[in-house]
């Protein structure tokens, strides 16, 4: 049982570049989300999803996109990279809201130059 | 709103000495609280949770943490440290009525040998 997958796992950029990060999960959790770590500031939340096809906003969505196609993978896409987005990206699933805890990938640590 | 605060950057304890860990929470209702660990180029991974119930949870690893709803804290403790619990923790907390999964800043424990 894999878990939470991210790839990659690091990625170096330069401003104006886009990429998407892969998230897959194998636990049939409904709920997914992207955060990035920047240090003293523990996570922020980019964007979340609820289920297979909805997408919705976190605290700091701008420049960043989502897609949650498939129920086992939720994307994230930078269009246009800068700098300020440097960070290390986390991807989670849980199987709810409320008391359920959430499951974390490995990361993907992003530099933009 | 929702918010958490880690008072300590960095903690530093001696290895079969006492640790805790400092969290505080403000919701506007009943919380849910959670305390993650977070290894070097690792995921977060879920150490124990309050939900309801005893004050006093125990989790994962020899880990407890004491809820006190009128100093609206959430302290991590463990008896004796090891070394290898030397790792970023992070306390999280979520309103029982929302969605939205709001972490503290994180604080790096340093057990010394």
């Amino acid at each position: 049982n894999a878990g939470v997958t991210q790839t990659p796992k690091f990625r170096v950029l330069k401003t104006g570049q886009s990429m998407t990060l892969l998230c897959a999960q194998d636990m049939n959790h409904e709920y997914m989300y992207w955060y990035r770590q920047d240090p003293g500031m523990g996570l922020r939340l980019i964007h979340y999803s609820v289920g297979e096809g909805t997408t919705a906003k976190g605290e700091v969505p701008d420049g960043y996109n989502v897609s949650r196609l498939k129920k086992q993978n939720f994307l994230l896409g930078l269009e246009s990279a800068a700098p300020s987005q440097t960070s290390v990206y986390f991807c989670a699933s849980s199987p709810g809201t409320g008391r359920n805890i959430q499951y974390f990938g490995a990361g993907t640590r992003l530099s933009v130059l | 709103a929702q918010s958490v605060a880690q008072p300590e950057d960095q903690v530093n304890v001696a290895e079969g000495n006492p640790l805790t860990v400092k969290c505080t929470y403000s919701v506007s209702g009943n919380p849910y609280l959670f305390w993650y660990v977070q290894y070097p180029n690792r995921g977060l991974q879920f150490l124990l949770k309050y939900i309801t119930g005893d004050n006093l949870v125990k989790g994962s690893y020899g880990f407890e943490a004491e809820f006190n709803k009128s100093q609206t804290s959430f302290h991590l403790k463990k008896p004796s440290a090891l070394v290898s619990d030397s790792a970023l923790y992070f306390c999280a907390v979520r309103d029982t009525g929302g969605f939205k999964t709001i972490f503290g800043a994180g604080t790096r424990l340093f057990v010394k040998a």
